[in-house]
């Protein structure tokens, strides 16, 4: 089983759609967890830290479930630019400070 | 932007010729690492460092090498590139948590095609 997991999709939703994407991990030791956008050929870029409590950012709302082991990224009102691989990534604790990434779950937001 | 740089950003090779990929960064971040992409993995983690000279291994280390004799600069080399080689190399960088929430950031990517 692959440490963080996601649904590949695509998910391909009209404008104005609310979208949202699941990550489960697999080590409970997990401390640090982030949403990152990554456009085709191009380097994946910070969409949003994941907090305990729940965080967000416009039309961007980002949840952490311990106890299932996931997190979740929402998306309101999705933008035709809104289209790209959105990338989870786990941080465990203890020793060394390695992020692992999910495969990725491709967004196509069409009018 | 974080100021973190790759070279050579494209480069085409031929099997059994060594290559190595640079990654440059002015944060003064301690962590640095090597991912390679391709389509159905995903990111993974080929080395890291954790500090000058201090490195490790990651998921895909076997067939690359890597060296980090200051701070700001992770040099990953291929001995002898093979075709399975061929991908995107994406450094990355991270404090840790020091002073941020710990979050990578990225250099734009090296494109390796080995014929």
């Amino acid at each position: 089983r692959k440490e963080v997991e996601q649904d590949p999709g695509p998910f391909n939703v009209p404008e104005g759609a609310t979208v949202a994407f699941n990550c489960t991990y697999s080590n409970s030791a997990s401390q640090s967890f982030f949403w990152y956008r990554q456009d085709c050929r191009k380097e994946p870029k910070l969409l949003m830290s994941v907090y305990s409590s729940g965080n967000e950012d416009g039309r961007f709302t980002a949840q952490l479930n311990r106890a299932s082991q996931y997190i979740s990224l929402l998306i309101r009102d999705s933008k035709l630019s809104d289209s790209a691989t959105y990338l989870c990534v786990v941080i465990a604790s203890g020793g060394s400070y390695i992020p692992t990434f999910g495969r990725g779950t491709s967004l196509i937001v069409h009018p | 932007d974080a100021g973190i740089t790759q070279s050579p950003r494209h480069k085409v090779t031929e099997t059994g010729t060594p290559v190595t990929l640079r990654c440059h960064q002015t944060e003064n971040h301690r962590y640095m690492y090597w991912y390679r992409q391709d389509p159905g993995h995903g990111l993974r983690l080929i080395h890291y460092s954790y500090g000058v000279k201090d490195t490790d291994k990651g998921e895909v280390s076997d067939g690359y090498s890597v060296s980090r004799s200051k701070t700001e600069d992770f040099l990953l080399t291929l001995e002898s590139a093979t075709s399975s080689q061929t991908s995107v190399y994406f450094c990355a960088i991270s404090d840790g948590g020091l002073a941020t929430t710990g979050e990578l950031f990225f250099g734009e990517g090296s494109r390796l095609t080995v014929l």
